[in-house]
């Protein structure tokens, strides 16, 4: 399968922890896009990265999320300290940059218990 | 911050009816109109448009884009069940590496 892989599909945390969820591009891809979907709501844009850059964190929350795209390995969305409210669906999307459209992940569901 | 606004919200059709979804966007940097299909996954790609009035065709699906009156189409011929799915328009920017935002969808449902 060559889309646009993320992972773990699922994961439940507890107030307080951290959360890591983990996108790889799909092959040849080195643009890189999070998203977030809060129930009933559309998808938000949170982060672009380029490979060990980021391009425009405009949508990402001030305190507690981050997110970095290494030379080798995945894209990884990192929030700290969880709390309800990031209850979402977070989906990546890659693309070849310029006007190449996005292609998205399954997305990881994550629940704050 | 641009806004997109689907409609309608929801549309329940039976099989072989044609449906037309509608998608209009405020534009500062305007640069692209993508339409996505969602079932319970991932948003799937069906059309990126850029220019005014070219239909971009796949299959039963079709969609075009007015820059002028800044809306997008979506059309749907021979409606099958498994068109029954959330489809979501997304306008991208210039600058930013052409980030996308999104309206909130359109739920279509199929009959039999």
């Amino acid at each position: 399968n060559a889309g646009v892989m993320q992972n773990p599909r699922h994961l439940v945390r507890r107030r307080g922890q951290e959360a890591r969820l983990r996108c790889s591009p799909m092959k040849g891809h080195s643009h890189v896009y999070w998203y977030r979907q809060l129930p009933e709501e559309g998808l938000k844009f949170m982060v672009y990265l380029q490979k060990e850059n980021i391009i425009d964190e405009s949508g990402m929350p001030k305190e507690r999320f981050s997110a970095e795209f290494p030379k080798e390995g995945p894209s990884i969305l990192r929030i700290q300290q969880v709390v309800r409210g990031d209850s979402a669906a977070y989906f990546c999307a890659s693309s070849l940059g310029g006007l190449e459209p996005q292609h998205f992940g399954d997305g990881t569901r994550l629940s704050i218990l | 911050e641009d806004k997109v606004v689907q409609s309608p919200l929801s549309l329940v059709v039976h099989e072989g009816d044609t449906v037309t979804l509608n998608c209009s966007y405020e534009v500062t940097n305007f640069r692209s109109l993508l339409w996505y299909k969602q079932e319970k996954k991932a948003p799937t790609f069906l059309f990126m448009l850029t220019s005014s009035g070219i239909e971009k065709k796949s299959g039963r699906l079709s969609s075009i884009l007015d820059k002028k009156e800044l809306f997008s189409i979506l059309n749907i011929t021979a409606t099958q069940t498994g068109d029954s799915a959330v489809y979501l328009c997304a306008q991208g920017v210039t600058g930013g590496g052409n980030k996308l935002t999104f309206g909130t969808g359109t739920q279509l449902k199929v009959e039999l």
